[in-house]
């Protein structure tokens, strides 16, 4: 069926480097994607979403691209802090009616940030 | 920050019993989630609600039942906990962000099954 993968499953950076998370896609209908931190015994906490009809989009220090013609979603973490230190999941808008759908979740990424 | 509450957040239990896990949110959303995930793995969709009285299965098969009796309320039921159902259970609810409908999480149960 129709699924949200991820390439890395954990991803170490030293502290004030940059991050890059991926995140591949299958179903070409979907036209809303979010990222997701999960740290550790929390819930996910949305940090930004991007709609099909873009291909970038830039927040505070994250910025998330799409490119539509290879089903790819990724995250960039700009000068990356200790606290960014979580388990990063995308996610897409999941086939169904509009006022139906329900997201289709990634695998996660787990980022370690190195002092 | 989302209004969203899970309770209890941790609950060790043994075989047989039953329970209920709550999840309350006040932002007004009428629609609704259940989530399950193991440590270190994806979300599972196991339960939501487009509104009151209405709910159904998602893509992860579970023996929980869930009820949908007031907008902000959505427990999740187990009629006889098993350690098979050890696991997280995530809450959560949409709301219109910008223009597109985005879930917020609580922030979960851990559940261990004896």
């Amino acid at each position: 069926g129709e699924s949200v993968g991820l390439h890395l499953p954990t991803l170490s950076v030293q502290e004030g480097d940059n991050s890059i998370i991926n995140c591949a896609y299958s179903n070409s209908a979907s036209d809303y994607f979010i990222w997701y931190k999960q740290e550790s015994g929390k819930g996910p906490q949305f940090i930004i979403d991007i709609r099909s009809n873009m291909d970038k989009r830039q927040g505070q220090r994250v910025t998330v691209l799409l490119n539509k013609t290879v089903k790819h979603l990724s995250l960039q973490i700009a000068a990356t802090q200790p606290g960014d230190s979580a388990v990063y999941f995308c996610a897409e808008n999941g086939p169904g009616d509009t006022g139906r759908r329900a997201l289709t979740f990634g695998s996660g990424t787990r980022l370690q940030v190195q002092p | 920050e989302a209004d969203i509450y899970q309770t209890p957040r941790y609950l060790v239990i043994g075989t047989g019993k039953k329970i209920t896990l709550e999840c309350s949110q006040t932002m007004g959303h009428d629609k609704m989630y259940w989530y399950q995930q193991d440590p270190g793995m994806e979300l599972h969709l196991i339960h939501y609600s487009y509104g009151v009285n209405s709910t159904e299965k998602g893509d992860l098969s579970s023996e929980s039942t869930v009820s949908r009796i007031r907008t902000e309320h959505f427990p999740l039921t187990l009629e006889s906990a098993r350690p098979s159902h050890t696991s997280q259970y995530l809450c959560a609810s949409s709301g219109i962000w910008g223009r597109q409908e985005t879930q917020y999480f609580g922030p979960g149960t851990r559940l261990l099954v004896l």
